[in-house]
Formats: structure tokens, C-alpha cells, sequence
């Protein structure tokens, strides 16, 4: 089956700690994308990429970084710099060639600080 | 710039009644429109999506929803709600260069026996 995974699906950091997620796509798309969801303010762009080795920052970049080293991966780490890291985050991914702009979702990873 | 505002936080409404749940956007650019749905902890999936041609477009479980240039809006409806709807709904545009979506705050319904 083709799809977008996530892991892990529920992760808990220390105060002070990076902690990566993965985000992994069978689709052959070249886009990919990080946002984050926080209840009641609908998801919002952390990073993207449209091919490999280039990413862009997206609204809300500042504490995250991105690498994208093949076209299947491109995993997110939070780090120590991110003041409020606990939230919802979804990965997505485009095939660029359709013209559509439509993104197809992972499940998702949540992240707690503790 | 562009921005897209969802009317209504939560919809509650009961089993096998109307609904329509309201989606207006802002941009300088023509854009394209999508309807997403999310379960509880779960990530997004696409309901239907407006890029040209008709302006009403439709969903393969009773969903549609009509793009509306005049009042820049992409109202969702769906004629009589199942149990099985209870979900948040998102709507999203893009037209960027960057072509990544501009989502709005989010719209719960919550379908009542």
C-alpha cells in the first residue's frame, strides 16, 4: 500500500532535550511538508521541500530543523529552542508534476513536553 | 497573502439533518480550494477539492460543496448527517509559490442521535 508513516505516534520530551520525527512517503511525491496543529488555530506550516537536498522555512520555523536527504524522508527535529513544543504534528506530501496542490496527510505524531 | 476563515468553531446538529459549514477565503491570486476531514487523533484526508470547471464538486459519501467567486467562499454541505460524520472539518487553499496550503482555524461537528 502506498502512503505517508509517522513515527513514533505518541512521543514525550524532557525540557532541554532535540527529538526527531519521521515522516516517510511510498508515493514518489517530491514535496514534502511539516505543519503543527494546536487546537482551535488549525495547522500551520513549520517547513517544506519540493525536492531533494532544498527546504524552505515555512510561518513558523524557529526552533525546528529539517534535513532531506532522499526523496522518501524528511524528518523534523524539535529542538531545545522551541519555547512550546507540545502539539499535534503531521507530515504531508504533493506530487508536484499534477499541478493540483493536493497534500496527502500522515497520522500524525504527538508530542508532549514534560 | 492569503487567509482563509472558517465561521463557525463547532456545528452541533442532529442525525440526518442538513448541515452546512461555511469557509470564505482572502487571496490575490486564483487559488485552489480543499475540504479536509480529521478523526480524534488521526491525520487529515482529503473530502473533495475545487481546481477549475464546475463549481460544484462532490464527495463519494454525500459531501459537496460550491466555489463561489463573487463572495470568495467554498461553503461544505451535505444534506443529512450520519453519526459516523462526527469529525473536525478544515478547509484550505493554496495559490502560492510555494504551493503549500493555507488552512483555517477548523470547524467540529458534532452529529447528535
Amino acid at each position: 500500500d502506498g502512503g505517508i508513516t509517522q513515527s513514533p505516534k505518541y512521543l514525550f520530551r524532557k525540557e532541554g532535550q532535540n527529538v526527531t520525527l519521521s515522516c516517510e512517503q511510498n508515493l514518489n511525491h517530491d514535496a514534502m511538508y511539516w505543519y503543527r496543529q494546536d487546537p482551535g488555530q488549525g495547522l500551520r506550516l513549520i517547513y517544506y521541500s519540493q525536492i531533494v537536498n532544498d527546504f524552505q522555512k515555512g510561518d513558523i520555523a524557529e526552533g525546528y530543523s529539517v534535513s532531506r536527504e532522499k526523496k522518501e524522508s524528511f524528518p523534523l527535529t524539535v529542538t531545545s529552542a522551541q519555547k512550546n513544543p507540545t502539539a499535534f504534528y503531521l507530515c504531508a506530501s504533493r506530487h508536484t508534476p499534477s499541478g493540483t496542490d493536493t497534500q496527502y496527510f500522515g497520522p500524525g505524531t504527538r508530542l508532549t513536553v514534560l | 497573502a492569503q487567509s482563509v476563515t472558517q465561521l463557525d468553531s463547532q456545528v452541533p446538529v442532529f442525525e440526518e439533518a442538513p448541515v452546512e459549514l461555511r469557509c470564505n477565503y482572502s487571496s490575490s491570486v486564483s487559488v485552489y480550494l480543499f475540504w479536509y476531514v480529521q478523526y480524534p487523533n488521526q491525520g487529515l484526508q482529503l473530502l473533495l477539492k475545487y481546481l477549475s470547471g464546475s463549481t460544484l464538486v462532490e464527495s463519494i459519501n454525500g459531501f459537496e460543496a460550491e466555489f463561489n467567486k463573487s463572495q470568495t467562499s467554498f461553503h461544505l454541505r451535505k444534506p443529512s448527517v450520519h453519526i459516523s460524520d462526527t469529525a473536525e472539518y478544515f478547509c484550505a487553499v493554496s495559490g502560492t509559490g510555494r504551493r503549500a496550503l493555507t488552512f483555517g482555524s477548523g470547524t467540529r461537528l458534532q452529529v447528535q442521535p
